[in-house]
Order: structure tokens, then sequence, then C-alpha cells
């Protein structure tokens, strides 16, 4: 059964310090995997997308990376802020289309 | 280049009512997909859709939910009879396919239409 795993399920971090957010997957096959950003109450924005020969991909304070062998993906988010505040979804698509959401991390960064 | 657009943004219907929600992709995107989203969970795929054909309807309830998404015109979710087990948000993403078949797929989202069920 394809499925993405998401961990911790929430976390919550001062402002300023850094976090990582774990993903793992057993989708297959792989064709490319994503992390989205989904603040409260809007659609998901992408961050970074990479596919399966790409191992680090960075957007701004984002940095993402994936070990296709062990089929792990992690989300890095340097110097926190309060904006950071959101749901981190890791989505993993395969046979042309069809994708595998994980049910997210809920991140929460205080003053 | 506006995005994703859906309509309405909220939508309060009765039970047995029928729901339907409007989904315009993005200029150039072909591909259309839809998502539910129970409150305090997480995004479930339900449907994916290219003009005029259904692609994958796995996520989809056999009964009551139907979608299309027309030649012309946005796609549509509709919902006939609905529950209050039906109150949660639908988001609709799209997305572009290179000529190759190969593509990133990346899809954008749009900003949901919360649909209330009384």
């Amino acid at each position: 059964k394809n499925q993405v795993e998401q961990s911790p399920q929430s976390l919550i971090i001062l402002e300023g310090k850094n976090c990582t957010l774990q993903c793992n997957y057993t989708v297959s096959p792989f064709s490319n995997l994503r992390w989205y950003k989904q603040d409260t109450g809007r659609g998901p924005v992408s961050l970074t997308i990479m596919t399966f020969s790409e191992n680090t991909k960075s957007n701004g304070r984002y940095t993402a990376t994936l070990d296709a062998d062990t089929k792990q993906s992690s989300l890095h988010i340097t110097a926190s802020q309060l904006s950071d505040s959101a749901s981190y979804i890791c989505v993993v698509t395969y046979n042309a289309g069809k994708s595998t959401f994980g049910d997210g991390t809920t991140l929460t960064v205080k003053p | 280049n506006a995005g994703v657009m859906q309509n309405p943004r909220h939508l309060v219907r009765r039970r047995g009512q029928e729901a339907r929600l409007r989904c315009s992709p993005m200029k150039g995107h072909s591909h259309v997909y839809w998502y539910r989203q129970l409150p305090e969970e997480g995004l479930k795929f339900m449907v994916y859709l290219q003009k005029e054909n259904i692609i994958d309807e796995s996520g989809m309830p056999k009964e009551r939910f139907s979608a299309e998404f027309p030649k012309e015109g946005p796609s549509i979710l509709r919902i006939q009879q609905v529950v209050r087990g039906d109150s949660a948000a639908y988001f609709c993403a799209s997305s572009s396919y290179s000529p190759s078949g190969l593509s990133y797929n990346e899809q954008f989202f749009g900003p949901g239409t919360r649909l209330t069920v009384l």
C-alpha cells in the first residue's frame, strides 16, 4: 500500500530556532516528492519539489532533502519566524499523476 | 496570471440539499484534482480529471458524489443529498503536463470551499 508518514505530528519551537520535519514513504514507483505549506484556512502552497535524482533543494529558509534509497525526506527550516506557523505536508507522486499525501506536521512558532 | 479559483468560498446547505463546488484551473492547466479536508485532518484525494475525462476517482465516495471537467467552463464537484459528515473544506488543484509525458506534476491549489451542512 502506498503510504506517506510524517513526523512529528506537531511541533512547537521558539522564534529564531531551527527545526526539521520528517517524511517517510512507501510509494512506488516514485516520481517526485513535494513539500507544501498550508496556513490555517488556506490552500497549500508549494515549497519544494524533487525528483529521485535530486537529494537537496532550497527555497529561502526552507531546505528539503531526499534519500530515495531509504525513502526518506526532511524539511529543514532555518531561523524560524512567527509566519512559519502552519501545517507542512509531504506529498509523493507516482504513476504519472497519482499522489499520496501525508497528514502533515503542525508547526507552531512562539515569540 | 490568476491562480486556481474556487467558488463559492463558503457554502451552507441543509441536510438533503445539493452542493455544487466550482474550480477554475490556472491558465494553461488541463489537469484538475479535488481533495477533501476534514477539520483537524490532512488532505484526502478524491478525484483526478482531465478535460472531459475522469482519470482516477479512487478517492471519491461511491454514492452522492460526482465530478466533471467539461471542455468549456470550470470543473464541478457535486454532492447530492448532503449529510452533516460532508462538512469539510474542499480544495481543488490544477497542474500542467509536458508533451513528453514527463512532468513534475506540481499541483497549484485554490483557496478552498468550506462546506457547512446544517
